[in-house]
């Protein structure tokens, strides 16, 4: 069966500094990834997406992420992080034969400290 | 573009009475759309998925007759608590994707639900 792993509940950083929020999952063939950002009592934003072809993808706000096909895993950096940034994030993959449901991760709640 | 729509934001109610929740695709036409409660500090929980104009597909242990859908057009979507209960109570999102196969979800805002 399909499965997201989240392994960090909640990851404090400083403004300025780098943040890497770690993602593994489980999934039999080439999967479809998606990093999503939540903001507090709001619905998802997409921040990236993996589906094929480079493996480093560029998503919105300065996000990246890498997939890495023998690690299992698809996770998300930014070299700077802003006050903005503090949030709940979800790694995803999609499933199914029509690639159309999702599963989410467990999220990592992202502190900024000032 | 690709904004979607969630309708009421909150809404709290009493304990037995049903609840309505809208979900619309404002500039473009939504084929699928799909419902998801969230927990507190928890992931989101996929519930249904509703195609336009067929009954919504249920996932295991979400009760159907609890949680109504209807996927009348391709912009509207709804979503009914049915004799709501506080165990109820929760945050409920919905999303939607252009065609079948679409691998990208837009999410609404979501309505928080509090039964009393």
């Amino acid at each position: 069966a399909q499965s997201v792993t989240q392994p960090d509940i909640h990851i404090t950083v400083s403004e300025g500094a780098s943040l890497e929020l770690r993602c593994n999952y489980s999934y039999g063939a080439t999967p479809y990834l998606f990093w999503y950002v939540q903001s507090p009592g709001q619905g998802l934003q997409l921040l990236l997406k993996y589906f094929s072809g480079d493996t480093l993808v560029q998503g919105i706000k300065g996000f990246e992420a890498e997939f890495k096909r023998s690690q299992s895993s698809f996770n998300l950096r930014k070299p700077s992080v802003h006050w903005s940034d503090a949030a709940e994030y979800f790694c995803a993959v999609a499933r199914g034969s029509s690639a159309s449901k999702i599963i989410f991760g467990s999220g990592t709640r992202l502190s900024i400290r000032p | 573009g690709a904004v979607v729509s969630q309708h009421p934001s909150r809404v709290i109610c009493k304990s037995g009475t049903s609840v309505k929740i809208e979900c619309r695709s404002l500039d473009f036409q939504a084929t699928t759309m799909f419902w998801y409660r969230q927990f507190p500090k928890q992931s989101l929980m996929l519930m249904a998925t509703s195609n336009e104009g067929s009954k919504a597909t249920y996932e295991q242990g979400v009760e159907k007759d609890k949680f109504l859908i209807n996927h009348a057009s391709l912009t509207l979507s709804t979503l009914t608590v049915t004799s709501a209960h506080p165990e109820d109570s929760s945050f409920y999102i919905c999303s939607a994707s252009v065609g079948t196969g679409s691998h990208i979800q837009y999410f609404g805002a979501g309505t928080r639900l509090s039964v009393l």
